[in-house]
């Protein structure tokens, strides 16, 4: 199985709501990834857990809150986001990641609009 | 800072034409170099990769791509382009000495005429 999961597809929230995104794989991988990309651009790093630890934070802002609970799961918690925050997040994972030569395996992405 | 261009930002090629798509990236040390697609209403995956070895390599459906150091270049390739290749292409690159950060140039999207 190569998959990597996420929920929801979509989301739509206001500035005040508090929300979670969620992404799962069960490939074994220990290095879990979560990226921003908006319209026509590249996607751009936020976050990378290894063996469950933060790794990476790309100085991104504090109303977005990663949680890695077990080697599958990998959550995004957002509160009090801004409408240019409104992007496709997608999670990814790779076996490890350390070395940068795996390949990372990428979820169909959760499409976020903020009102 | 290190990044990632790719030339063409739209091509548009009819069946059987040949593709080059061009990659280069500013990082002047050893760097492991991929090449991710997206077709239409999928998720991005893995085209074929390079950390080392021949710098010829080759991925999936026909594609390969050439390594070549002293332009820092990776240019993907293909003789001959399919209707089914329509897609966006993503070079990206990941430093070699380590570490989980892969910066993605901007994409190339490819529409190939029937």
């Amino acid at each position: 199985d190569t998959e990597v999961t996420q929920t929801p597809k979509h989301l739509v929230m206001g500035m005040t709501n508090k929300k979670s995104l969620k992404c799962e794989q069960h490939m074994g991988h220990r290095a879990m990834y979560w990226y921003k990309q908006k319209a026509k651009k590249p996607p751009e790093l936020m976050f990378v857990y290894s063996y469950e630890k933060l790794s990476i934070n790309e100085s991104v802002p504090s109303r977005f809150s990663p949680e890695c609970p077990n080697s599958s799961l990998l959550n995004l918690h957002l509160h009090a986001l801004q409408p240019e925050d409104s992007a496709l997040y997608l999670c990814a994972s790779s076996q490890e990641g350390g070395l940068g030569t795996d390949t990372q395996y990428f979820g169909p992405g959760t499409r976020l609009t903020v009102l | 800072a290190q990044s990632v261009s790719q030339h063409n930002h739209h091509v548009i090629l009819s069946e059987a034409a040949s593709l080059e798509l061009g990659c280069n990236y500013s990082y002047g040390g050893t760097v492991n170099l991929f090449w991710y697609v997206q077709y239409p209403g999928q998720h991005l995956q893995l085209l074929l990769k390079y950390f080392s070895g021949d710098p010829l390599v080759k991925g999936i459906k026909g594609f390969e791509a050439e390594f070549i150091k002293s332009k820092f270049s990776f240019n993907l390739r293909k003789p001959s382009v399919q209707w089914s290749d329509t897609a966006e292409y993503f070079c990206a690159v990941n430093r070699g000495t380590g570490g989980f950060k892969t910066i993605f140039g901007a994409g190339t999207r490819l529409f190939v005429k029937a």
